[in-house]
């Protein structure tokens, strides 16, 4: 069975104080692995898609990367407005797809 | 703009009664879908629609109902045989069913806050 698991379930960062969001996923023939961000009340918005272990994505602030067995969602300098839920979703090779319980971050001034 | 629209926003269900939550998109995408998401809890698929006049169930379809009668809309029922109905609802939609699995991106809705009175 396919699994998703995202860690920490909340974290709390100073503006500026860089850290990472993990994704550890299992699954039966990996499709694609998504990062969402969602915001309080509102549905989630697209961040990333990544394919195959190696791969790296990058988006002002935010880099995303992948391995075997993990995905890691690397947060640099965050500011304030980077406060929101980061959800990770698998695809496996029948098309379903998995989203983690997600983590809450909070990034004070 | 282009984009999924839900209504409404807020949604109270009293005991025994039926409710309809909408879904309208006019990105001209041919694959529709409902997801629940409660706290704590990662989002979850209830009903999904790959073309107009076809939906599948999800992976807790039971005490819910769905028509695609158009491209655009996607309207979900919450039935009295769902009996435990307080959830955030959430739609979205992709180009493609297949094209999920291609890195197409789901479109979400704002979502539907439905609670029990």
């Amino acid at each position: 069975e396919d699994q998703v698991t995202q860690s920490p379930e909340a974290l709390r960062l100073q503006e500026g104080e860089s850290s990472s969001l993990n994704c550890s996923y299992t699954v039966s023939g990996l499709r694609g692995l998504f990062w969402y961000r969602q915001d309080p009340g509102k549905g989630p918005e697209f961040l990333f898609t990544l394919y195959s272990a190696g791969e790296e994505k990058e988006k002002e602030r935010l880099k995303a990367t992948l391995t075997k067995k993990e995905s890691f969602l690397h947060i640099t300098a965050p500011k304030p407005e980077d406060s929101a839920t980061y959800l990770c979703a698998v695809q496996n090779s029948g098309y379903a797809l998995n989203f983690g319980k997600g983590t809450s971050l909070l990034v004070t001034p | 703009d282009g984009g999924i629209t839900q209504s409404p926003k807020y949604l109270f269900r009293k005991e025994g009664q039926n409710v309809t939550l909408s879904c309208e998109q006019n990105l001209n995408h041919d694959a529709m879908y409902w997801y629940r998401q409660d706290p704590g809890q990662g989002l979850r698929l209830i009903y999904y629609s790959q073309i107009v006049n076809d939906f599948q169930k999800g992976d807790i379809a039971e005490g819910y109902s769905v028509s695609r009668e158009k491209k655009e809309s996607f309207p979900l029922t919450v039935t009295s045989a769902q009996k435990n109905p307080t959830a955030f609802y959430l739609c979205a939609s992709s180009m493609e069913y297949t094209g999920v699995g291609l890195g197409e991106k789901l479109f979400f809705g704002s979502g539907t806050q439905l609670s029990v009175l």
